[in-house]
């Protein structure tokens, strides 16, 4: 079993839509948990970065860690054609500074 | 601030040929990282740096090598490529514990093709 586990899709949304992307993950030691967009031929960006339990909300994204279930989620709000890419979970303990990778779920925002 | 810059951008080997990939970064980090993407196995990571001089490895080290001269630079090197090298690498930096986060910052990559 991988340490973190990350449906690749692909999913396919009409624009508007609110997109859930999720991400499983085994070892409890994780406290620091990101999300990364990556556009096609691009290198992976920060979207957003949360430390321990709960909710942290940046315009039409929010990130949320549930540690008691080993689960993390970004929402997309009124999603647009541009937020059409992967999204990479990644996560760490805090102890060495290698993050670990979900292997990334492919998004398509329809016009 | 240009953040993390890569060359090449794109590269085409011939079996046993040599190179090294140059990975920059102008915002003072100490972390560095050198990962691989291929379809279906994600981000992995072949070396890292925690400081000037230091280096180890990562999940997938072997047939590379990297050296950490200077604070600012990271270079990966392929002493004799093969095909199943044949990938996208991706450079990384990250600050210093204490004066930042864990997240990581990506260079734009090398297309890399071994024939």
């Amino acid at each position: 079993q991988k340490e973190v586990e990350q449906d690749p899709g692909p999913l396919s949304v009409p624009e508007g839509a609110i997109v859930s992307l999720n991400c499983t993950y085994s070892n409890s030691a994780f406290q620091y948990f990101m999300w990364y967009r990556q556009y096609s031929r691009k290198g992976p960006e920060l979207l957003m970065y949360t430390y321990s339990s709960g909710n942290k909300e940046d315009g039409r994204f929010t990130a949320q860690v549930d540690k008691s279930s080993k689960y993390i989620s970004l929402f997309i709000r009124d999603s647009q054609p541009s937020d059409s890419a992967t999204y990479l979970c990644a996560m760490e303990a805090g102890n060495n500074r290698k993050l670990i990778w979900g292997l990334g779920t492919s998004l398509a925002v329809n016009p | 601030n240009a953040g993390v810059t890569q060359t090449p951008k794109f590269r085409v080997l011939k079996t046993g040929q040599s190179m090294t990939l140059l990975c920059a970064q102008d915002m003072n980090h100490e972390y560095m990282y050198w990962y691989r993407q291929d379809p279906g196995m994600g981000l992995r990571l072949i070396h890292y740096s925690v400081g000037e001089g230091t280096t180890a490895k990562g999940e997938v080290p072997d047939g590379y090598n990297v050296s950490r001269l200077k604070k600012q630079n990271f270079l990966l090197g392929l002493e004799s490529a093969a095909p199943s090298q044949t990938s996208v690498y991706f450079c990384a930096s990250s600050p210093r514990p204490g004066t930042g986060g864990y997240e990581q910052y990506f260079g734009p990559g090398t297309r890399l093709t071994v024939t």
